[in-house]
Protein backbone atom coordinates (compact mmCIF):
# COMPACT_ATOMS: atom_id res chain seq x y z
CA UNK A 1 0.00 0.00 0.00
CA UNK A 2 1.23 3.44 -0.54
CA UNK A 3 3.33 5.25 1.78
CA UNK A 4 2.73 8.27 1.30
CA UNK A 5 -0.37 9.95 -0.29
CA UNK A 6 -0.97 13.58 -1.41
CA UNK A 7 -3.91 15.77 -1.53
CA UNK A 8 -5.69 17.40 -3.20
CA UNK A 9 -4.65 15.83 -6.25
CA UNK A 10 -5.19 18.95 -8.49
CA UNK A 11 -4.64 22.82 -7.57
CA UNK A 12 -4.76 25.70 -9.63
CA UNK A 13 -4.70 28.84 -8.41
CA UNK A 14 -3.29 32.72 -9.72
CA UNK A 15 0.35 33.62 -9.80
CA UNK A 16 1.20 35.42 -6.74
CA UNK A 17 -1.19 33.29 -4.10
CA UNK A 18 -0.25 30.76 -1.56
CA UNK A 19 -0.59 27.18 -2.46
CA UNK A 20 -0.67 24.34 0.21
CA UNK A 21 -0.62 20.51 -0.39
CA UNK A 22 -0.81 18.15 2.14
CA UNK A 23 1.17 14.31 2.90
CA UNK A 24 -0.76 11.28 4.74
CA UNK A 25 0.97 8.30 5.65
CA UNK A 26 0.65 5.19 7.13
CA UNK A 27 3.37 3.71 9.38
CA UNK A 28 6.12 5.36 11.56
CA UNK A 29 8.79 7.34 10.07
CA UNK A 30 12.42 8.70 10.41
CA UNK A 31 11.36 11.61 8.31
CA UNK A 32 9.49 12.78 5.33
CA UNK A 33 10.77 14.49 1.75
CA UNK A 34 8.85 16.17 -0.36
CA UNK A 35 10.14 16.71 -4.20
CA UNK A 36 8.66 18.11 -7.03
CA UNK A 37 8.45 17.05 -10.95
CA UNK A 38 8.39 19.12 -13.77
CA UNK A 39 6.56 17.48 -16.72
CA UNK A 40 8.96 14.49 -18.16
CA UNK A 41 12.09 15.19 -15.78
CA UNK A 42 12.98 13.65 -13.18
CA UNK A 43 12.10 14.28 -9.63
CA UNK A 44 14.48 17.17 -7.94
CA UNK A 45 14.66 17.00 -3.77
CA UNK A 46 12.76 20.42 -1.73
CA UNK A 47 13.21 19.68 1.03
CA UNK A 48 13.51 16.50 4.51
CA UNK A 49 11.89 16.82 7.87
CA UNK A 50 13.13 14.73 10.45
CA UNK A 51 10.39 12.89 12.72
CA UNK A 52 11.57 15.12 15.98
CA UNK A 53 10.82 18.56 13.93
CA UNK A 54 7.43 20.06 13.61
CA UNK A 55 8.51 22.91 10.58
CA UNK A 56 10.90 23.38 8.61
CA UNK A 57 11.53 26.35 6.11
CA UNK A 58 13.69 27.24 2.86
CA UNK A 59 12.87 30.34 0.31
CA UNK A 60 9.38 30.27 -0.33
CA UNK A 61 8.80 26.76 1.01
CA UNK A 62 7.62 26.28 4.68
CA UNK A 63 6.49 22.53 5.52
CA UNK A 64 5.01 21.32 8.34
CA UNK A 65 4.80 17.51 10.39
CA UNK A 66 2.29 16.24 12.43
CA UNK A 67 3.57 12.76 13.71
CA UNK A 68 0.57 12.04 15.84
CA UNK A 69 -1.78 12.53 12.73
CA UNK A 70 0.58 10.95 10.64
CA UNK A 71 0.69 14.13 8.11
CA UNK A 72 2.84 16.58 6.85
CA UNK A 73 1.77 20.02 4.67
CA UNK A 74 3.87 22.10 2.10
CA UNK A 75 3.48 25.78 1.99
CA UNK A 76 4.81 27.62 -1.23
CA UNK A 77 3.96 31.37 -0.86
CA UNK A 78 3.69 34.17 -3.37
CA UNK A 79 3.66 31.61 -6.42
CA UNK A 80 4.93 31.83 -9.69
CA UNK A 81 4.20 29.87 -13.29
CA UNK A 82 7.39 28.57 -13.02
CA UNK A 83 5.72 26.71 -9.91
CA UNK A 84 3.96 24.78 -12.13
CA UNK A 85 4.68 21.16 -11.67
CA UNK A 86 4.05 18.11 -9.18
CA UNK A 87 4.64 17.70 -5.89
CA UNK A 88 5.33 14.51 -3.95
CA UNK A 89 5.87 13.33 -0.42
CA UNK A 90 7.60 10.33 0.39
CA UNK A 91 9.12 8.62 3.31
CA UNK A 92 12.66 6.86 3.53
CA UNK A 93 10.53 3.67 4.89
CA UNK A 94 10.64 1.25 1.64
CA UNK A 95 11.26 4.52 -0.38
CA UNK A 96 7.62 4.87 -1.24
CA UNK A 97 5.91 8.04 -3.56
CA UNK A 98 2.20 9.08 -3.21
CA UNK A 99 0.21 9.97 -6.69
CA UNK A 100 1.64 13.48 -6.29
CA UNK A 101 -0.59 16.99 -6.36
CA UNK A 102 -0.45 18.70 -9.80
CA UNK A 103 -0.13 22.16 -9.04
CA UNK A 104 -0.65 24.49 -11.79
CA UNK A 105 0.32 28.56 -11.32
CA UNK A 106 -1.92 30.61 -13.88
CA UNK A 107 -0.53 34.22 -15.10
CA UNK B 1 29.61 18.53 -11.17
CA UNK B 2 27.44 15.44 -13.46
CA UNK B 3 24.28 14.56 -11.52
CA UNK B 4 22.30 12.06 -12.48
CA UNK B 5 22.72 10.67 -16.33
CA UNK B 6 20.28 7.58 -17.31
CA UNK B 7 20.49 6.20 -21.35
CA UNK B 8 19.07 6.31 -23.77
CA UNK B 9 16.34 8.73 -23.25
CA UNK B 10 13.98 6.99 -25.06
CA UNK B 11 13.22 3.60 -26.03
CA UNK B 12 10.82 1.68 -28.17
CA UNK B 13 10.62 -2.15 -28.01
CA UNK B 14 7.81 -4.77 -28.51
CA UNK B 15 6.13 -7.41 -26.09
CA UNK B 16 8.20 -10.25 -25.40
CA UNK B 17 11.79 -8.40 -25.63
CA UNK B 18 14.29 -7.73 -23.13
CA UNK B 19 15.73 -4.36 -22.82
CA UNK B 20 18.48 -2.68 -20.56
CA UNK B 21 18.50 0.82 -18.31
CA UNK B 22 21.80 2.21 -17.80
CA UNK B 23 22.64 4.47 -14.90
CA UNK B 24 25.22 6.90 -13.94
CA UNK B 25 24.98 8.25 -10.30
CA UNK B 26 26.08 11.75 -9.02
CA UNK B 27 29.42 11.80 -8.03
CA UNK B 28 30.14 11.04 -4.88
CA UNK B 29 27.24 8.99 -4.48
CA UNK B 30 27.18 5.28 -3.77
CA UNK B 31 23.95 3.77 -3.56
CA UNK B 32 21.44 3.78 -7.03
CA UNK B 33 17.51 3.08 -6.96
CA UNK B 34 15.04 2.32 -9.75
CA UNK B 35 11.97 3.80 -10.02
CA UNK B 36 8.77 2.79 -12.60
CA UNK B 37 6.41 5.89 -13.25
CA UNK B 38 3.37 5.26 -15.05
CA UNK B 39 1.79 8.02 -16.45
CA UNK B 40 -0.27 10.07 -14.34
CA UNK B 41 1.06 8.05 -11.42
CA UNK B 42 3.78 8.42 -8.61
CA UNK B 43 6.84 6.41 -9.01
CA UNK B 44 7.06 3.29 -7.77
CA UNK B 45 10.16 1.61 -6.07
CA UNK B 46 11.53 -1.30 -7.94
CA UNK B 47 14.86 -2.06 -6.11
CA UNK B 48 18.18 -0.20 -4.61
CA UNK B 49 21.28 -1.25 -5.17
CA UNK B 50 24.56 -0.66 -2.89
CA UNK B 51 27.91 -2.47 -2.53
CA UNK B 52 26.84 -3.98 -5.78
CA UNK B 53 23.82 -5.82 -4.16
CA UNK B 54 20.19 -5.61 -3.95
CA UNK B 55 19.48 -3.94 -0.40
CA UNK B 56 16.01 -3.46 -0.93
CA UNK B 57 13.48 -4.86 -3.32
CA UNK B 58 9.78 -3.34 -4.33
CA UNK B 59 6.63 -5.05 -5.31
CA UNK B 60 7.73 -6.22 -8.81
CA UNK B 61 7.99 -10.02 -10.79
CA UNK B 62 11.54 -11.14 -11.17
CA UNK B 63 11.27 -10.08 -14.83
CA UNK B 64 13.11 -6.83 -13.22
CA UNK B 65 16.61 -7.40 -12.54
CA UNK B 66 19.21 -5.09 -11.81
CA UNK B 67 23.04 -4.70 -11.20
CA UNK B 68 25.61 -2.40 -10.08
CA UNK B 69 29.21 -2.07 -10.94
CA UNK B 70 32.42 -1.17 -9.17
CA UNK B 71 31.95 2.39 -9.86
CA UNK B 72 28.56 2.38 -8.75
CA UNK B 73 26.77 2.73 -11.90
CA UNK B 74 23.57 0.60 -12.49
CA UNK B 75 22.01 -1.25 -14.64
CA UNK B 76 17.85 -2.13 -15.10
CA UNK B 77 16.79 -5.19 -16.90
CA UNK B 78 13.52 -6.16 -17.98
CA UNK B 79 13.00 -9.38 -19.24
CA UNK B 80 9.47 -10.83 -21.16
CA UNK B 81 8.67 -7.85 -21.97
CA UNK B 82 4.53 -6.48 -21.70
CA UNK B 83 2.11 -3.74 -22.54
CA UNK B 84 2.30 -2.81 -18.96
CA UNK B 85 6.05 -1.92 -18.22
CA UNK B 86 5.50 1.34 -20.62
CA UNK B 87 6.34 3.36 -18.89
CA UNK B 88 9.04 6.34 -16.90
CA UNK B 89 12.18 4.56 -15.31
CA UNK B 90 13.90 6.69 -13.13
CA UNK B 91 17.10 5.58 -11.40
CA UNK B 92 18.13 8.24 -8.00
CA UNK B 93 21.19 8.07 -6.51
CA UNK B 94 22.42 8.89 -2.71
CA UNK B 95 25.00 8.54 -0.37
CA UNK B 96 23.88 5.44 1.92
CA UNK B 97 24.46 6.99 5.64
CA UNK B 98 21.37 6.15 7.71
CA UNK B 99 18.03 7.39 5.38
CA UNK B 100 18.68 10.32 5.70
CA UNK B 101 19.72 11.94 2.35
CA UNK B 102 18.15 13.60 0.03
CA UNK B 103 17.72 11.24 -3.32
CA UNK B 104 19.23 12.79 -6.52
CA UNK B 105 17.04 11.82 -10.01
CA UNK B 106 17.48 11.56 -13.50
CA UNK B 107 15.55 12.84 -16.17
CA UNK B 108 14.77 8.72 -16.75
CA UNK B 109 14.27 6.35 -19.56
CA UNK B 110 11.16 6.40 -21.37
CA UNK B 111 10.04 2.80 -22.32
CA UNK B 112 7.12 2.52 -25.07
CA UNK B 113 6.19 -0.93 -25.56
CA UNK B 114 4.47 -2.29 -28.80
Amino acid sequence: SQQGEEDPQALSIQEGENATMNCSYKTSINNLQWYRQNSGRGLVHLILIRSNEREKHSGRLRVTLDTSKKSSSLLITASRAADTASYFCATTRKLVFGQGTRLTINP
Amino acid sequence: DAGVTQSPTHLIKTRGQQVTLRCSPKSGHDTVSWYQQALGQGPQFIFQYYEEEERQRGNFPDRFSGHQFPNYSSELNVNALLLGDSALYLCASSLRTGGNQPQHFGDGTRLSIL
